[in-house]
C-alpha cells in the first residue's frame, strides 16, 4: 500500500497571501495525484488531477505541480472561501486507493 | 447533473452488519465506476471499494474480508455491506463517482454524495 504524508498539518496564512502545501508517496505514483478541497460539513471536491490538471471550474490560482514521489499544491493568493482542508490522493496503484492525512490551511 | 445520496441508519450496534444504500440522480449506474469512501477521525480518509456494473468490484485489501458492493441498475442505486462492525468503522460514508466514463477509470473522484453519518455503538 502507497502511504502519502501531508505537511504541514495546519498552515495559518493570511487573505492574500500565497499558500504552498506538501504531499509525499511512499513510493512513486508517476503523475497520478489528485488534490481535493474540503470544507466543514461538506464531501471532498476535486481541485486537481493528473498532478497539475485543474478540474472543471477551479479557480487558476490553483496550481499543482510535482511526479514521483513529491507533489505541491500552490494557492497563489488565498480568498477568504479558500480556507478549507486539502487532501491529496494517489492513484497510481491499487487497490488500495489512499490519501493523505490533510493540511488545514487556517486564517 | 449528477447528484449522489446516500442512506441509511446512523446507528449499528457492533458485531452487526452496516448496510447503505447511494442514489444516483442524473446518471445511469451504468456510465461509470462507483466508488465507497469512508472519513473517521482518527483515519482520515480512507477508500473502501469500488465497482461497475459489467467488471465486479473492487475491494480495500483491509476490508476485503468484511465487505460487499453492489449495484441495482433498475432503481439506479449503490449499496454497501460491511459486516462484523466494530467501532473502528464509525465514520461518514461517502458516494463517489469515477471522473472517467464508463467502461474507462481514473480512479479520482468528481462527483460526491453528501454524506451519511455512521456510529458503531451498543
Amino acid at each position: 500500500e502507497i502511504v502519502m504524508s501531508q505537511s504541514p498539518a495546519t498552515l495559518s496564512v493570511s487573505p492574500g497571501e500565497r499558500a504552498t502545501l506538501s504531499c509525499r508517496a511512499s513510493q512513486s505514483v508517476s503523475s497520478n495525484l489528485a488534490w481535493y478541497q474540503q470544507k466543514p460539513g461538506q464531501p471532498p471536491r476535486l481541485l486537481i488531477f493528473g498532478a497539475s490538471t485543474r478540474a472543471t471550474g477551479i479557480p487558476a490560482r490553483f496550481s499543482g505541480s510535482g511526479s514521483g514521489t513529491e507533489f505541491t499544491l500552490t494557492i497563489s493568493s488565498l480568498q477568504s472561501e479558500d480556507f478549507a482542508v486539502y487532501y491529496c490522493q494517489q492513484y497510481d496503484n491499487w487497490p488500495p486507493l489512499t490519501f493523505g492525512g490533510g493540511t488545514k490551511v487556517e486564517i | 447533473q449528477v447528484q449522489l445520496q446516500e442512506s441509511g441508519p446512523g446507528l449499528v450496534k457492533p458485531s452487526e452488519t452496516l448496510s447503505l444504500l447511494c442514489k444516483v440522480s442524473g446518471a445511469s449506474t451504468t456510465s461509470a465506476y462507483w466508488n465507497w469512501i469512508r472519513q473517521s477521525p482518527g483515519k482520515g480518509l480512507e477508500w473502501i471499494g469500488s465497482i461497475f456494473y459489467s467488471a465486479g468490484a473492487m475491494y480495500n485489501p483491509s476490508l476485503v474480508s468484511r465487505v460487499s458492493i453492489s449495484l441495482d441498475t433498475s432503481t439506479n442505486h449503490v449499496s454497501l455491506r460491511l459486516t462484523s462492525v466494530t467501532a473502528a468503522d464509525t465514520a461518514v460514508y461517502y458516494c463517489a463517482r469515477d471522473s472517467a466514463p464508463g467502461p474507462y477509470y481514473y480512479y479520482y473522484m468528481d462527483v460526491w454524495g453528501t454524506g451519511t453519518t455512521v456510529t458503531v455503538s451498543s
